[in-house]
């Protein structure tokens, strides 16, 4: 198990543009999160998707949108990109736990973003 | 607000040397508490949750309620604990984490 994948590993946007980061959960994990890091600071949650819906957001613009599919794999849109969304986006994913709940989460490697 | 501090950004020990990493957290309900590690060109990866109680990698952390922290502790510093920390907190397992900004340790020759 590669536990979770993301891609790219790199991206280079400009301004304005659009861009769509993707994630891949660890075998048998139903729940992805996704978290904003930029430089020099902690991740900060922008939301989580599980039953292909999203759970919990942070507090994001509605510039940033996702969605899961039914393979559990998920996508991360951000709309009319600025200078300030250039950062390393992290994708974690949680097993639901058999009473209900979910489990610690596993991080992947992060795509790092950068808005010129 | 649920809300994550770690006082120092940077730590220098010696090998050998004892080390406590900082964390005071704000939350008003019952949180359950984090630490996560990332080492060079590594993701990011949970080292111990407080309610496992357990000693990974000679780390400990014990959860004070009243002073609302959650410090990590090990007794001997290694050159390969050398990595980022960070402290994090969720309401429910599973859900949302906050984190605080990091603590980078450097454990010195």
């Amino acid at each position: 198990d590669a536990g979770v994948t993301q891609s790219p590993t790199h991206l280079i946007k400009t301004r304005g543009q659009q861009v769509t980061l993707r994630c891949s959960p660890k075998s048998g994990h139903d729940t992805v999160s996704w978290y904003q890091q930029a430089l020099g600071q902690g991740p900060q949650f922008i939301f989580q998707y599980y039953e292909e819906e999203e759970r919990q957001r942070g507090n994001f613009p509605d510039r940033f949108s996702g969605h899961q599919f039914p393979n559990y794999s998920s996508e991360l849109n951000v709309n009319a990109l600025l200078l300030g969304d250039s950062a390393l986006y992290l994708c974690a994913s949680s097993p639901l736990l058999r009473g209900g709940g979910r489990d610690t989460q596993y991080f992947g490697p992060g795509t790092r973003l950068t808005v010129l | 607000a649920q809300r994550v501090t770690q006082p120092e950004k940077l730590l220098s020990v010696f090998k050998g040397a004892p080390v406590e990493l900082k964390c005071n957290y704000s939350y008003s309900g019952s949180p359950e508490l984090f630490w996560y590690v990332q080492y060079s060109r590594q993701r990011l990866q949970l080292l111990l949750r407080h309610i496992s109680r357990e000693s990974i990698k000679g780390f400990t952390a014990d959860l004070n309620k009243g002073e609302t922290s959650f410090h990590l502790k090990k007794p001997f510093a290694q050159e390969e604990d050398s990595a980022m920390y960070y402290c994090a907190l969720t309401e429910t397992s599973g859900s949302r984490l906050t984190f605080g900004e990091g603590t980078q340790l450097t454990v010195n020759p």
